[in-house]
């Protein structure tokens, strides 16, 4: 069964501050995502990346640095965290680009 | 750039009957790949079925199938024998040649009740 690990569970930020969401996958798997989730937009990809250390812009990257330090890591980084960047972060994993992806818990990002 | 359309914002079904969820997609590539995934209420999200553009077979997985119609841009998600546990949101979603990530709809809400 594939294991997405996301830390922090949920996490209060202040604006303008810097937020690193981290991911971790057992899997052994290429590929790995960030999605995030508000109501009314549904899940929206902001990085993703198909190998260590390189990383490319999804739909909606503006705001968000990744970081793919090794197989099993990806880390969303939020320079200067905003009020329209509160929402719930999902991280998932693939073993092909187009396979299916199994994501982790989410994280629950409140910027105040 | 591509678009997933679920018109239905929720559904509710009795126990042990069938539903049927309705999506709508756009893409501009000729070979594509269509998910279906399945939202808890507890956030976590779960991999269903899936559907290659280029197989004319509909994909079926235990009591989960799929009712593809390539030339109507849909992908139809079918639950028999629905359980109370089946409660959730759905969300189709497709990926194009590229692997370059997925674009999901808004998702249905499915409720089933006894």
């Amino acid at each position: 069964e594939a294991a997405v690990t996301q830390s922090p569970r949920s996490k209060v930020a202040v604006t303008g501050g810097k937020v690193t969401l981290s991911c971790h996958q057992t899997n052994n798997h290429d590929y790995m995502y960030w999605y995030r989730q508000d109501t009314g937009h549904g899940l929206r990809l902001i990085h993703y990346s198909y190998v260590a250390d390189s990383t490319e812009k999804g739909d909606i990257p503006d705001g968000y640095k990744a970081s793919r330090p090794s197989q099993e890591n990806f880390s969303l980084i939020l320079e200067l965290a905003s009020l329209s960047q509160t929402a719930v972060y999902f991280c998932a994993s693939s073993s092909q680009g187009y396979a299916e992806q199994f994501f982790g818990p989410g994280t629950r990002l409140t910027v105040l | 750039a591509q678009k997933v359309t679920q018109t239905q914002t929720s559904i509710s079904v009795m126990e042990k009957t069938t539903v049927t969820m309705d999506c709508v997609y756009e893409t501009q590539d000729s070979s594509y790949f269509l998910f279906w995934y399945k939202q808890t209420a507890s956030g976590e999200i779960v991999f269903l079925i899936r559907q290659d553009s280029y197989k004319k077979e509909n994909a079926t997985v235990g009591h989960y199938s799929l009712n593809f119609q390539k030339p109507k841009s849909s992908i139809g998600l079918i639950i028999t024998a629905t359980q109370i546990e089946d409660s959730a949101v759905y969300f189709c979603a497709i990926m194009n040649n590229y692997a370059q990530g997925l674009t999901f709809g808004l998702g249905t809400r499915v409720s089933v009740f006894p």
